[in-house]
């Protein structure tokens, strides 16, 4: 089952450490994002990238960062100032370039659940 | 600022009754929009978006521009769509909000649908 993966699929923590989120892709895209997923709050968006050694902040950015050295990988580091860590992660990537019709679909990992202990 | 809603949690019906999944959104351009579905112990994936005009799985969702909804709908509804739904919006690449937030999706808070035997 290639095209994006996720690992771990579960992570602890405990307060006060900072832990990183390993995504990867092998479907060649360009774009990657990193959602949180939180019950009746649906999918938000924390960082994106479009493009290898460029990222942008989502909507809630705070208390984590990211990198995108390789067009394969966007790790999550979510740190010690994020104040409510606990919740699945989900990352995705995304076909860019002109003329293919399923250029703005989002392709989804299977997610990390990170628990704050 | 873009935003979706969609305003029903949690939605039961039974077999082989026809199923509406309500969504709207707000925004200043013309936007694309999406459901994406997650079955149980599955990733999120794409159901369907409004500019291919298909049918998925018995699903429609037809985007009304005058009220901002994008409501998703099949006539007749099996235990399999028993899933989380979520509609998403995207600006287009024509969109006011610009070529770096094409792409970028802004999800619902996602409804949870039951279909019983």
């Amino acid at each position: 089952d290639g095209g994006i993966t996720q690992s771990p699929k579960y992570l602890f923590r405990k307060e006060g450490q900072n832990v990183t989120l390993s995504c990867e892709q092998n479907l060649n895209h360009d774009a990657m994002y990193w959602y949180r997923q939180d019950p009746g709050q649906g999918l938000r968006l924390i960082y994106y990238s479009q493009i290898v050694n460029d990222f942008q902040k989502g909507d809630i950015a705070e208390g984590y960062s990211v990198s995108r050295e390789k067009k394969e990988s966007f790790p999550l580091t979510v740190t010690s100032a994020q104040k409510n860590p606990t919740a699945f992660y989900l990352c995705a990537s995304r076909g860019t370039g002109f003329g293919w019709y399923g250029l703005n679909e989002q392709f989804f990992g299977p997610g990390t659940r990170l628990t704050v202990l | 600022a873009q935003r979706v809603t969609q305003p029903e949690k949690l939605l039961s019906v039974f077999k082989g009754a026809p199923v509406e999944l309500k969504c709207n959104y707000s925004y200043s351009g013309s936007p694309e929009l999406f459901w994406y579905v997650q079955y149980s112990r599955q990733r999120l994936q794409l159901l369907l978006r409004h500019i291919s005009r298909e049918s998925i799985k018995g699903f429609t969702a037809d985007l009304n521009k005058g009220e901002t909804s994008f409501h998703l709908k099949k006539p007749f509804a099996q235990e399999e769509d028993s899933a989380m739904y979520y509609c998403a919006l995207s600006p287009t690449r024509k969109g006011g909000a610009g070529g770096t937030s094409y792409g970028k999706l802004t999800f619902g808070q996602g409804t949870i649908l039951t279909v019983h035997p």
